[in-house]
């Protein structure tokens, strides 16, 4: 198992700016992922959180927009930039242990809840 | 990507068996189906995993028949603690590049 802590767990921002969310874990991890859930709705995945190199993000998503580092195998960050109101929304990230094999068992942090005004 | 469609919500009683069934019709050779439960200002908690027939565990049991095109959760006995919703994702973890796909999940209201 693995627990994982975001911070902030939830904020209050101003258009135009920025705000990098942190997520940690008690142990090392192989795959970390960011997601975005908007109220009553689904999770969509944001990027995959790659140790040492650049993330990997999906469609609809660009570095720019959502720039995230992974200095090592237990933190990653995640930055919403240049924040609009379309932003708000619960931003969580998961990791899959290292001894999770093929089995997708990930883990989610708490989220952070995010409103742009 | 195998997409995953399941009702979009449920009702049940108390005390009561729930089966929710998610349909995976272009599931790929080496897809697991993995089922997540999310309760409100939570992320989302793993349930169970099978690749195919029937696995058990203390919370869940996961149906899958041979053809794995559909599978089905099943909660026994469930409480009012178990409202929340209920997610499929299926996927390839060691199949190259891992793309984990949540769909719309169900919905599960437990009255009492």
């Amino acid at each position: 198992s693995a627990v994982i802590s975001q911070k902030p767990s939830r904020d209050i921002c101003q258009r135009g700016t920025s705000l990098t969310i942190q997520c940690q874990v008690d142990s090392q991890v192989t795959m970390m992922f960011w997601y975005r859930q908007q109220p009553g709705q689904s999770l969509t995945l944001i990027a995959t959180a790659n140790q040492g190199s650049e993330a990997t993000y999906e469609s609809g998503f660009v570095i720019d927009k959502f720039p995230i580092s992974r200095p090592n195998l237990t933190f990653s960050t995640l930055t919403v930039s240049n924040m609009s109101p379309e932003d708000s929304s619960i931003y969580l990230c998961s990791v899959l242990p290292l001894d999770s094999g093929k089995t997708d068992t990930q883990y989610f942090g708490p989220g952070t809840r995010l409103t742009v005004l | 990507l195998a997409k995953t469609t399941q009702p979009i919500s449920m009702d049940s009683y108390e005390g009561q068996e729930v089966n929710i069934t998610c349909s995976h019709n272009n599931i790929a050779t080496n897809d697991y189906i993995t089922w997540y439960q999310q309760f409100p200002s939570q992320g989302p908690r793993f349930i169970i995993q099978g690749y195919k027939t029937k696995v058990t565990n203390e919370v869940a049991s996961l149906f899958i028949p041979a053809d794995r095109k559909s599978s089905t959760l099943s909660l026994p006995r469930v409480s009012l603690s178990d409202t929340a919703v209920y997610y499929c994702l299926v996927g390839d973890l060691l199949g190259g590049s891992y793309i984990p796909t949540f769909g719309r999940g169900t919905s599960l209201i437990v009255h009492p």
